[in-house]
């Protein structure tokens, strides 16, 4: 598809147990950015990838997070033991270049939503 | 570090009404502001954006922003409300390339 996919929407999980959120940016876009939604909580930035540059991962809340991005295209969010308190929806955006052009825009999938039970 | 601040939570307004959203953000370098909404049951998309030039910034749907560098505010506002625009509404900092970091949210309910 043309837009941002994001996998499972929604996950239903036990506490303690591992989960993976994938996310398959637009082709072509060189940025990819994870952010989790929480209530009353807004948009916290997790992780941003830019090309081949180390990733910017001061937003992970804990050890217990983690993400990867394979050959410049698809990221998986990784959250090993999960807490209740990881419950949200875990939204991914992409845009085609690091925004400092006019053109910069992130463009948002539909997120992942994780209960942790 | 970083941070943006919205300072209301839940706007509640009737259709018609005028719309003025404050944002406020802490960075004492050149920044590119952005709003996004996030209409019910819809992904976030983009309302509006600056990035230089002139600091009136006019997006879709009829909204507009005001970039004001020495009160490091970006507001939106919206003459006249219409119901199609309840949403919540995040306004966004970002220093020249790096992340884009959100505000919590404005929730705007507009009654018909």
């Amino acid at each position: 598809g043309a837009g941002v996919s994001q996998s499972p929407s929604n996950k239903v999980t036990e506490k303690g147990k591992d989960v993976e959120l994938r996310c398959d940016p637009i082709s072509g876009h060189t940025a990819l950015y994870w952010y989790r939604q929480s209530l009353g909580q807004g948009l916290e930035f997790l992780i941003y990838f830019q090309g081949n540059s180390a990733p910017d991962k001061s937003g992970l809340p804990s050890d217990r997070f983690s993400a990867e991005r394979t050959g410049g295209s698809v990221s998986t969010l990784t959250i090993q033991r999960t807490q209740q308190e990881d419950s949200a929806v875990y939204l991914c955006a992409s845009s085609i270049s690091p925004l400092r052009a006019n053109t910069g825009e992130l463009f948002f999938g539909e997120g992942s939503r994780l209960t942790v039970l | 570090a970083q941070s943006v601040s919205q300072h209301n939570h839940h706007v509640i307004l009737s259709e018609a009404a005028s719309l003025e959203l404050g944002c406020n953000y802490s960075y004492g370098g050149t920044v590119n502001l952005f709003w996004y909404v996030q209409y019910p049951g819809q992904h976030l998309q983009l309302l509006l954006k600056y990035f230089s030039g002139d600091p009136l910034v006019k997006g879709i749907k009829g909204f507009e922003a005001e970039f004001i560098k020495s009160k490091f505010s970006f507001n939106l506002r919206k003459p006249s409300v219409q119901w199609s625009d309840t949403a919540e509404y995040f306004c966004a900092v970002n220093n020249q390339g790096g992340k884009l970091i959100f505000g919590q949210g404005t929730e705007l309910s507009v009654k018909p």
